[in-house]
């Protein structure tokens, strides 16, 4: 069946530096791709998506990259500051909406 | 916009009682999702509606948990009876359509089984 997975469970970066959070799926044919966050005691908010016909999406500090070679997409935040703070997940965004394990990402001051 | 509300937020039950949960999703969206996050966990998808109808329950007990969106706006899932495992997050989302759209996600609803 369809699973996504992350690479890493925590993730500790100073403020002001990057971070990249990693993702693997299984399905070849999985074409859409959401990255999600989720602070405490709140559901997933959404940070930014990416379709299979492309390999580099940006948004506002963040930009995701997508390798359909190996089924691996990762999530980059710039100049992290402590509100990026929380538990990221991808999704794969086909007929359902399957979420991976999460990574919880600290930013230490 | 109004986005997709839950109800209520929390909930503490014993084992064997019975509890519900509503959802209301955001106006026009066709496809309503519940999801089970137990902690420390990826949301796992429990059911998934197209309008009123069932597309997807595979991974619903369906001895103890059942669903239901009447007229193709809210929802109830309902868990009886509880058990202790059954202590989670229970999340509902929405989106415009089943796919290539974003879903929308409501806080939750926090369920306790003592």
């Amino acid at each position: 069946g369809e699973s996504v997975g992350l690479h890493l469970p925590t993730l500790s970066v100073q403020e002001g530096d990057n971070s990249i959070i990693n993702c693997a799926y299984s399905n070849s044919a999985s074409d859409y791709f959401i990255w999600y966050k989720q602070e405490s005691g709140k559901g997933p908010q959404f940070i930014i998506d990416i379709r299979s016909n492309m390999d580099k999406r940006q948004g506002q500090r963040v930009t995701v990259l997508l390798n359909k070679t190996v089924k691996h997409l990762s999530l980059q935040i710039a100049a992290t500051q402590p509100g990026d703070s929380a538990v990221y997940f991808c999704a794969d965004r086909g007929g359902k909406l399957i979420f991976g394990q999460g990574t919880e990402l600290s930013v230490k001051p | 916009e109004a986005g997709v509300a839950q109800s209520p937020r929390y909930k503490i039950i014993e084992k064997r009682q019975s509890v519900a949960f509503w959802c209301n999703p955001i106006s026009g969206h066709a496809t309503l999702y519940w999801y089970q996050q137990i902690l420390g966990q990826g949301p796992k998808l429990l059911i998934q509606f197209q309008n009123n109808g069932v597309v997807d329950d595979s991974q619903l007990p369906k001895d103890r948990f059942s669903a239901e969106r009447l007229k193709g706006v809210d929802s109830t899932l309902k868990i009886q009876p509880a058990k202790l495992e059954d202590s989670a997050v229970y999340l509902c989302a929405s989106s415009p359509s089943r796919q290539n759209t974003e879903a929308f996600f409501g806080q939750g609803t926090r369920l306790t089984v003592v």
